[in-house]
């Protein structure tokens, strides 16, 4: 079965800081592509950054990257300089080449000004 | 685009009665979600489209949901008889299978949908 793990269900950060938040995945494919999708108060969700799994360099999009470990099934996200704009609820997904989507049950993150 | 839009925003009902979601998913895309997100579950998968066809339903909960798909730029989630614990909020999502390796979702600003 595939699943999404993300152990974390609340991080906080203090205001400029950096946070990491943890995923971890289960699949016997070998193509697929891992997404972090952020929704905020609004319910809005909104794609924060996407990773192919047979890329081997971490994708980077601004103050937001990951890390990831195939071997591992890992697929953290660190934000940098955090902000109070970033306080949201932040979900893991994992889809194989194609369509479905396979959503973690979601970190809350808290930014401490 | 408007992006993926969803009616209405917020829907309160009574136990026992009907009730229908509606989405619209971004002109030129091929595939449509529906998603429903509780505290207790997160967000569940209910039941996909390609093209219009249902693609896997395994995520319906019970008999009482039921989602159509009638073109490509319309679809309904149907709950009838609602019950209390449907109370949640259901989101549509669309992508383009075509679109790029990563066939990102693209997600509407759900219907929060509380029933009495």
């Amino acid at each position: 079965a595939q699943t999404v793990t993300q152990s974390q269900p609340e991080m906080s950060v203090q205001e400029a800081e950096t946070v990491t938040l943890s995923c971890t995945y289960d699949t016997s494919e070998s193509d697929y592509y891992l997404f972090w999708y952020k929704q905020p108060p609004s319910r809005q969700m909104i794609l924060v950054i996407r990773q192919e799994a047979y890329k081997q360099q971490n994708a980077t999009e601004n103050r937001f990257s990951v890390n990831f470990q195939k071997a591992a099934k890992s697929f953290s996200l660190k934000i940098s300089d955090s902000q109070l704009g970033d306080a949201a609820m932040y979900f893991c997904a994992w889809g194989p080449t194609g369509n479905q989507f396979y959503f973690g049950t979601g970190t809350s993150l808290t930014v401490i000004p | 685009d408007a992006g993926v839009i969803q009616s209405p925003r917020h829907e309160v009902t009574e136990m026992g009665q009907e009730v229908t979601l509606r989405c619209k998913p971004i002109s030129g895309h091929d595939y449509l979600f529906w998603y429903r997100q509780t505290m207790m579950r997160g967000l569940e998968l209910l039941i996909y489209f390609n093209n219009n066809v249902p693609i896997d339903d395994s995520g319906m909960p019970e008999d009482r949901f039921s989602a159509k798909m009638p073109n490509a730029s319309f679809s309904t989630l149907k709950i009838q008889p609602s019950e209390p614990r449907d109370s949640a909020v259901y989101f549509c999502a669309s992508s383009f299978a075509g679109g790029g390796p990563y066939n990102e979702q693209f997600f509407g600003p759900g219907t929060r949908l509380t029933v009495l």
